[in-house]
């Protein structure tokens, strides 16, 4: 089946620590992102990758960090410059003929 | 700027009880208007594309319409498994972005 792996789902950092989320899709998507959602609120974007090895900030880049080496995998960096960074995390690839969005599971972060 | 507004944003129901969601978007050139639910902790999962202004999509009790400034969601004889939250997104001709609302919560009550 295809689709969208985030891993991990749920990541518990202590302050100061950075921590790498996971995103790998086999939809074969050129296009991927990240998001950030917090409670009740809807997606903010953090960074988008159009093709391998190019990768632009969304609205919310501070603090995070991402790599585009294969086209399957798009990881975000959460760094301990990001000063609030318990949240949601989204990772989504785009199918350019339709412009729809797949989204991953999700991975939780919680700073203790 | 690009925008997208949903309201209201949460809603109760009562089984059986059909409401509209709405969604409003400003956008330069509209690509699509993209409708997803979303469930507690998980992604969100897509539920239609509408296109162009008068275009109408159905599946089970939803309902998508579409004008040139706002878009509906219908329900129709809610379930109490339809509770979710319910994102609207616009995407522009220029690109693959797409600008998100922030979401309708629905609460159906039994």
């Amino acid at each position: 089946d295809g689709g969208i792996t985030q891993s991990p789902k749920y990541l518990f950092r202590k302050e100061g620590q950075n921590v790498t989320l996971s995103c790998e899709q086999n939809l074969n998507h050129d296009a991927m992102y990240w998001y950030r959602q917090d409670p009740g609120q809807g997606l903010r974007l953090i960074y988008y990758s159009q093709i391998v090895n190019d990768f632009q900030k969304g609205d919310i880049a501070e603090g995070y960090s991402v790599s585009r080496e294969k086209k399957e995998s798009f990881p975000l960096t959460v760094t301990s410059a990001q000063k609030n960074p318990t949240a949601f995390y989204l990772c989504a690839s785009t199918d350019t003929d339709t412009g729809e969005l797949f989204f991953g599971e999700g991975s939780r972060l919680t700073v203790l | 700027e690009d925008q997208v507004t949903q309201s209201p944003e949460a809603l109760r129901l009562q089984e059986g009880e059909s409401s509209s969601l709405n969604c409003s978007y400003t956008v330069s050139g509209l690509r699509g208007l993209f409708w997803y639910r979303q469930d507690p902790g998980k992604g969100p999962e897509f539920l239609f594309t509408l296109y162009s202004a008068g275009e109408e999509k159905e599946k089970e009790r939803l309902k998508a319409t579409l004008t040139k400034k706002e878009s509906f969601l219908h329900i129709t004889a809610p379930k109490p498994e339809d509770s979710a939250t319910y994102l609207c997104a616009a995407g522009e001709n220029a690109g693959n972005m797409l600008t998100f609302g922030g979401g309708t919560r629905l609460m159906v009550k039994p």
